[in-house]
């Protein structure tokens, strides 16, 4: 069966410091994969997808990067983080149907 | 590109009660309408989708319904429980032709359960 696995879980970072938020899936093989986030009480905001190896997305324009180095790894980078980069943000892999969460990682920009 | 609304933002119901909630979008090419559940602090998890090709589809206490011609679907859950409450998204997805589907959710719905 599939899985997907994120981490870290929670994360705290001072602006200005850089990001690296990694996705991995685990038992598919080409997934779609997407990463989104959510502020706090808030929807779900793509930010990049990707279709396959090097092949990135973007959805929104911002200070974020996504990278996908490999098949079933999907990298969220920042160089600088401000403090609204703070929320909640989920990578997912969809093959067919409708797209699987992974746990989520919690930043908190200070 | 695609924009999908949801309806209410909030809805509270007593135990046994059903619970209705109306997403509509914008691109008519989309033929994808899964819905997720997410619980405090947790994942989004699906919980029922439906595609463009099917009026209705249920699944025990859940049911989705989509008009296309109205370009809408909805979210029905029957009997209501306690473990029901929590944020409900819809989302809609256009299917290009090499098969990848970007999904564009709804703002959510807190539906709160009380016993």
């Amino acid at each position: 069966s599939q899985t997907i696995h994120q981490w870290p879980a929670t994360l705290v970072q001072p602006v200005g410091s850089p990001l690296s938020l990694e996705c991995t899936v685990e038992g598919t093989s080409n997934p779609n994969l997407y990463w989104y986030r959510q502020a706090a009480g808030r929807g779900l905001q793509l930010l990049f997808y990707s279709v396959g190896i090097g092949q990135i997305s973007s959805e929104v324009p911002q200070n974020l990067s996504a990278s996908r180095p490999q098949d079933r790894q999907f990298i969220l980078s920042s160089k600088k983080l401000l403090l609204s980069d703070s929320g909640f943000y989920l990578c997912a892999w969809s093959v067919k149907g409708g797209a699987f969460f992974g746990q989520g990682t919690r930043l908190t920009v200070v | 590109g695609e924009n999908v609304e949801q309806h209410p933002s909030t809805l509270s119901v007593q135990e046994g009660d059903s619970a209705v909630i109306k997403c509509t979008y914008s691109d008519s090419a989309s033929n994808y309408f899964p819905w997720y559940k997410q619980e405090l602090g947790k994942r989004p998890q699906l919980i029922i989708d439906i595609r463009s090709n099917v009026g209705e589809k249920k699944d025990q206490r859940i049911a989705v319904t989509l008009n296309k011609t109205a370009k809408h679907f909805s979210l029905h859950i029957t009997e209501t429980q306690p473990e029901d409450s929590a944020v409900y998204f819809c989302a809609a997805s256009p299917t290009p032709s090499g098969g990848y589907n970007k999904l564009i959710f709804g703002a959510g719905t807190r539906l709160a359960v009380h016993p």
